[in-house]
């Protein structure tokens, strides 16, 4: 069965640091990632969209790789803030111009000042 | 524009009620989707609309839950019987398929629902 896989357990960083957060997928051959962010109490907000021509994306201090050999997407917010912790969750999309993305179970990052 | 708008905010039922959200998507978003999010099963779609037909209803757990789309500006989601498991976080979510390269979806607030 289809399965996309985050980190369950919380990710607790140095403010400053590189965080890096990881979504693996099996049986499932997507044409496009999404990842999203999400804050207590709200919905899911979107951050970048890579497809799966695509190797890397980047976004102010955001970067997206994509491996489509591996199965997997590492997530990496450069020189982090308190002000980034929230749970974050990879989304992945089929082809044929549908709107429908499966979401992953999301890692929760904090970011320690 | 406002964003998805979702009605209520916060539910309390006893089982066996009929509980109906509500969700009001951005205007021009031709499509529209109902999520439901628990902290076991993380964010699930339950089902999708496009142009106010329901496309793909798969995620439904049971009969008990059904959706409505009557134009493109309103959808609920009704519960009946609604049951303790039914508990969880459901958001609403449109998008657009002209001019959206990122297939980005725009997210509610959503409401929280407690089925005592």
């Amino acid at each position: 069965s289809q399965k996309i896989e985050q980190n369950s357990e919380a990710l607790n960083i140095q403010e400053g640091k590189t965080a890096t957060l990881t979504c693996n997928y099996t049986n499932y051959s997507p044409a496009y990632l999404q990842w999203y962010r999400q804050d207590p109490g709200r919905g899911p907000v979107f951050l970048l969209l890579i497809r799966e021509n695509e190797k890397e994306k980047r976004k102010e201090r955001l970067k997206v790789t994509f491996d489509t050999t591996l199965k997997q997407s590492l997530f990496h917010i450069t020189a982090s803030q308190p002000a980034d912790s929230a749970t974050y969750l990879c989304a992945l999309g089929n082809s044929g111009g549908y709107q429908k993305v499966t979401f992953g179970t999301g890692t929760k990052l904090q970011v320690i000042p | 524009d406002a964003g998805v708008i979702q009605s209520p905010r916060h539910e309390v039922t006893e089982m066996g009620q009929e509980v109906t959200l509500r969700c009001k998507p951005i205007s021009g978003h031709d499509y529209l989707f109902w999520y439901r999010q628990t902290m076991m099963r993380g964010l699930e779609l339950l089902i999708y609309f496009n142009n106010n037909v329901p496309i793909d209803d798969s995620g439904m757990p049971e009969d008990r839950f059904s959706a409505k789309m009557p134009n493109a500006s309103f959808s609920t989601l009704k519960i009946q019987p609604s049951e303790p498991r039914d508990s969880a976080v459901y958001f609403c979510a449109s998008s657009s398929s002209a001019i959206n390269p990122n297939n980005e979806q725009f997210f509610g607030p959503g409401t929280r629902l407690t089925v005592l």
